[in-house]
């Protein structure tokens, strides 16, 4: 299996600039969350998908956020408009069934706002 | 404010060492993993502990889950440069599939 697939792994832009994630999850898996890392605050869910239907909204951090999840291999995590505090590493991971069962995390994204 | 607590924050121990790391809350879980991540890459699941007390082994790493269920530690034997990493602890309450994650322990292990 390919696990899950996130692109661009590295990302530079400048404030004010709309920043598109992606994430392609395992074949198969109902349930796709996405994170951010940073330093201070360490790993953070912002939303998780069950079934394609955002289930948990509640880490995302302002309206500046939205994620989508248009069908079972696809999601987006997008910013507009960014600003430096965003920089971080975002994580995209998948699971099936949920519960204890494990994340598979995919390599991340990089991002950096200048 | 964590609602997991890792500690030590930092560790950088010789090849052969022993060492535990500590995972510490108020909360009560309903289920806790541990994961660890290498520079570069996303965090991988090493085990997942549901009940109170409950002890997993994984070749020479020991899991225990606290039997009131707050807490977790993970001790590891003669540790080896492979191991070198960051180690996240992550807790389930309520909502099973929502995970809450420590601030985990970064592991140096020198040969």
């Amino acid at each position: 299996d390919a696990g899950v697939i996130q692109s661009p792994r590295h990302e530079v832009t400048e404030m004010g600039q709309e920043v598109t994630l992606r994430c392609k999850p395992i074949s198969g898996h109902d349930y796709l969350f996405w994170y951010r890392q940073t330093m201070m605050r360490g790993l953070e869910l912002l939303i998780y998908f069950n079934n394609n239907v955002p289930i948990d909204d509640s880490g995302m951090p302002e309206d500046r956020f939205s994620a989508k999840m248009p069908n079972a291999s696809f999601s987006t995590l997008k910013i507009q408009p960014s600003e430096p505090r965003d920089s971080a590493v975002y994580f995209c991971a998948s699971s099936s069934r949920g519960g204890d069962q494990p994340q598979h995390f995919g390599d991340g994204t990089r991002l950096s706002i200048l | 404010t964590q609602l997991l607590e890792q500690s030590p924050q930092f560790l950088s121990i010789q090849e052969g060492e022993n060492l535990t790391v500590y995972c510490n809350s108020s909360s009560v879980f309903s289920s806790l993993q541990w994961y660890r991540q290498e520079p570069g890459e996303g965090p991988v699941l090493l085990v997942t502990v549901v009940t109170g007390g409950e002890v997993k082994k994984l070749k020479r790493l020991t899991f225990q889950f606290g039997d009131a269920r707050k807490d977790s530690s993970l001790h590891i034997t003669a540790a080896q440069p492979g191991d070198t990493g960051l180690y996240l602890c992550a807790g389930a309450r309520n909502n099973f599939n929502k995970f809450y994650f420590g601030s985990g322990t970064k592991l140096n292990v020198k040969p």
